[in-house]
């Protein structure tokens, strides 16, 4: 059973461009978590999403920064006009139905901003 | 809400020596406790978890935690760490109500480090 998988693994980005993140959840998770860990900090939680539906985003930045979960596909987080602050490792989380709070981690998204 | 506090930054220790890793946590709800570990450059894994029943909770890798509810603790604990235990370990922690056991509040990590 492949786990959660996320791509790049690494991004570049220069101030200003956009920046787009995917995951794929576990087989069989329908609930996806996005978490962003700055340097020397825990991960801080930034959305909770369904299919096609956004369940929590009280830990999203007001502006620049949208998530979603389509019916297929990956789930994609999507950063605009980055800026230097954005630079951090941003981590995907899957959970089954039954249990959101056993979430399993992909292995993260280190996102440079030059 | 719900906050954690990793008391130590770093822990370096020898190798087969005992270690305890300590979290501390504050919330006005019940709550479900975990610890993960994360290797350099790679994502976490879960290490345990206390949901409810006995408070000693056993692990994967020969790690256990104690969950003190008068004391709003959950050390993390191995009686001999090798080598390969050198990581980042965060103690995270989620309320259990339906509405928010989802929402894992991490603390600042602890940095292992097991010399030989």
């Amino acid at each position: 059973n492949a786990g959660v998988m996320q791509n790049p693994r690494h991004l570049v980005r220069r101030r200003g461009q956009e920046a787009r993140l995917r995951c794929s959840p576990m087989k069989g998770h329908s609930h996806v978590y996005w978490y962003r860990q700055l340097p020397e900090e825990g991960l801080k939680f930034m959305v909770y999403l369904q299919k096609e539906n956004i369940i929590d985003e009280s830990g999203m930045p007001k502006e620049r920064f949208s998530a979603e979960f389509p019916k297929e596909g990956p789930s994609i987080l999507r950063i605009q006009q980055v800026v230097r602050g954005d630079s951090a490792a941003y981590f995907c989380a899957s959970s089954p139905l039954t249990s959101s709070y056993e979430q399993y981690f992909g292995p993260g998204t280190r996102l440079t901003v030059t | 809400a719900q906050s954690v506090t990793q008391l130590d930054s770093q822990v370096p220790v020898f190798e087969e020596a005992p270690v305890e890793l300590r979290c501390n946590y504050s919330s006005s709800v019940s709550v479900y406790l975990f610890w993960y570990v994360q290797y350099p450059n790679q994502g976490l894994q879960l290490l345990l978890k206390y949901l409810s029943g006995s408070t000693l909770v056993k692990g994967i890798n020969g790690f256990e935690a104690e969950f003190n509810k008068s004391q709003t603790s959950f050390h993390l604990r191995k009686p001999s760490v090798h080598i390969s235990d050198t990581a980042e370990y965060f103690c995270a922690v989620s309320g259990q109500s339906g509405g928010s056991n989802y929402k894992l509040t991490f603390g600042k990590g602890t940095l292992l480090t097991v010399n030989p």
